[in-house]
């Protein structure tokens, strides 16, 4: 059964610091590593990453695919207070439906 | 706005009831998804439409879950004689192309009494 870990489950820090989240995956027939923001509300898209090594930015944000050791990392610099989510990793495979296995994310609380 | 949408947004029912949900994907978008999320944990994916045909469902979609796409569009996901294991918020995702980034609506969040 396919299945996506993320680690820590929780973080607390403070505004201005950086923050790594860490998401590992065991998905059948891999395609694609999705990242996710949700606060009290539906999942807001982040990233897709599908190729090892080549690093995606939007802003303070990244996140960097490993397909050799079935890791993912998302990176925040300079965390502001309206970063404070849940972060959710999925699997995607390459079957027909393409669907996502989630992680159960991780809360980052950013304070002042 | 053409985002992903779904109503309502909050149902309460009693146990034994019937509810229905409805949700309406980007206009483009041939892909739908519907998946459950409970308290603390990632969403799961329940079922799949491309277009009007459902291709996949999941083993949680037991048989009191039915779930349609009648015209390729909008989607309805009916649960029925509804137990208070039911209670998750209920998302629909659609997606334009197989392996692409799949957009949630805001969510359907069931309570069952």
């Amino acid at each position: 059964e396919d299945k996506v870990v993320q680690s820590p489950l929780s973080l607390v820090v403070h505004e201005g610091d950086t923050v790594t989240l860490n998401c590992s995956y065991e998905v059948t027939n891999f395609r694609s590593l999705l990242w996710y923001k949700q606060e009290k509300k539906a999942p807001t898209f982040l990233f897709m990453l599908t190729s090892s090594g080549i690093e995606k930015k939007s802003g303070r944000l990244s996140s960097i695919l490993d397909k050799k050791e079935l890791f993912s990392i998302l990176n925040i610099t300079a965390t502001q207070t309206g970063d404070s989510a849940v972060y959710l990793c999925a699997g995607g495979n390459t079957g027909t439906a393409s669907k996502l296995t989630f992680g159960t994310g991780t809360r980052l609380q950013v304070t002042l | 706005d053409t985002g992903v949408s779904q109503n309502p947004r909050h149902k309460i029912t009693k146990r034994g009831q019937n509810v229905t949900f409805r949700c309406d994907p980007i206009s483009e978008h041939n892909r739908l998804y519907w998946y459950r999320q409970t308290l603390g944990q990632g969403p799961e994916f329940l079922t799949y439409f491309q277009n009007e045909a459902q291709l996949e469902k999941s083993r949680l979609l037991s048989d009191r879950f039915s779930a349609e796409r009648p015209k390729g569009s909008f989607s309805t996901l009916e649960i029925q004689r509804t137990e208070q294991g039911d209670s998750a918020m209920y998302l629909c995702a659609s997606s334009l192309l197989p392996g692409n980034e799949q957009f949630f609506g805001p969510g359907t969040r069931l309570t069952v009494l």
